[in-house]
């Protein structure tokens, strides 16, 4: 499967925890997003990155929230000290931006759920 | 914030009907995009439409854009059970950067 993929797929985890979420784009792409969606609700940017570089962040992605992309290719996100707030579906996406636009391609999201 | 809305935000209706969707934005747009997600999955991208395009089709779907008005459809024609789902538009605009800004989305739901 040559698609996006997330890992793990489901996280349960306790309020004050640390977890990390990874993310495997198509190998071709330059471009790597993540978003968060909760119930109900359409996707919402957190952040992205054009090769290893960071360019933009939301301003949902409070100082507890890190998101890395070392080589260019995967990448992770860390959530410190959850709250019960951070429960959602976080979502990866990358695409292939040359000149113009370019459609994304998502994974199929990790769940978390802070108890 | 979200900038695209969906209208409705719920609709059923029976395998075989056309489904029309519809989503509304606010600024100036170099494109709208149009994805579909299964319940607890990610999202699928269904078609692009260019701001300097008005209308699209890819099979049985159909999408129409206007820009004087800020909005977009979505038609299915001959709709399946297997095109229960969610729908959402997305925009990618100058003003919000280099992201997606997605709407609430529409829940179809197909009735075999």
């Amino acid at each position: 499967d040559t698609g996006v993929s997330q890992d793990p797929r489901h996280k349960i985890t306790k309020r004050g925890q640390n977890v990390t979420f990874r993310c495997d784009p198509i190998s071709e792409h330059n471009r790597l997003y993540w978003y968060r969606q909760t119930l109900g609700q359409g996707p919402e940017f957190l952040t992205y990155f054009q090769n290893e570089a960071q360019l933009e962040k939301s301003r949902l992605l409070s100082d507890r929230f890190s998101a890395e992309r070392p080589k260019g290719s995967f990448s992770t996100l860390e959530i410190q000290r959850t709250e019960q707030g951070d429960s959602a579906m976080y979502l990866c996406a990358s695409s292939l931006r040359l000149a113009g636009t370019a459609e994304q391609f998502f994974g199929p999201g990790t769940r978390l759920t802070v108890l | 914030s979200q900038q695209g809305e969906e209208d409705p935000q719920a609709l059923s209706i029976q395998e075989g009907e056309n489904a029309t969707m519809n989503c509304s934005y606010k600024t100036s747009i170099n494109n709208l995009q149009w994805y579909r997600q299964n319940s607890g999955r990610g999202l699928v991208h269904l078609i692009l439409i260019r701001s300097n395009e008005r209308e699209k089709h890819s099979g049985r779907l159909r999408v129409t854009l206007d820009t004087s008005k800020k909005s977009s459809s979505l038609l299915i024609t001959a709709s399946r059970a297997a095109d229960t789902a969610s729908y959402f538009c997305a925009t990618d605009a100058l003003e919000y950067g280099n992201k997606l800004v997605f709407g609430a989305g529409t829940i179809l739901r197909v009735k075999s």
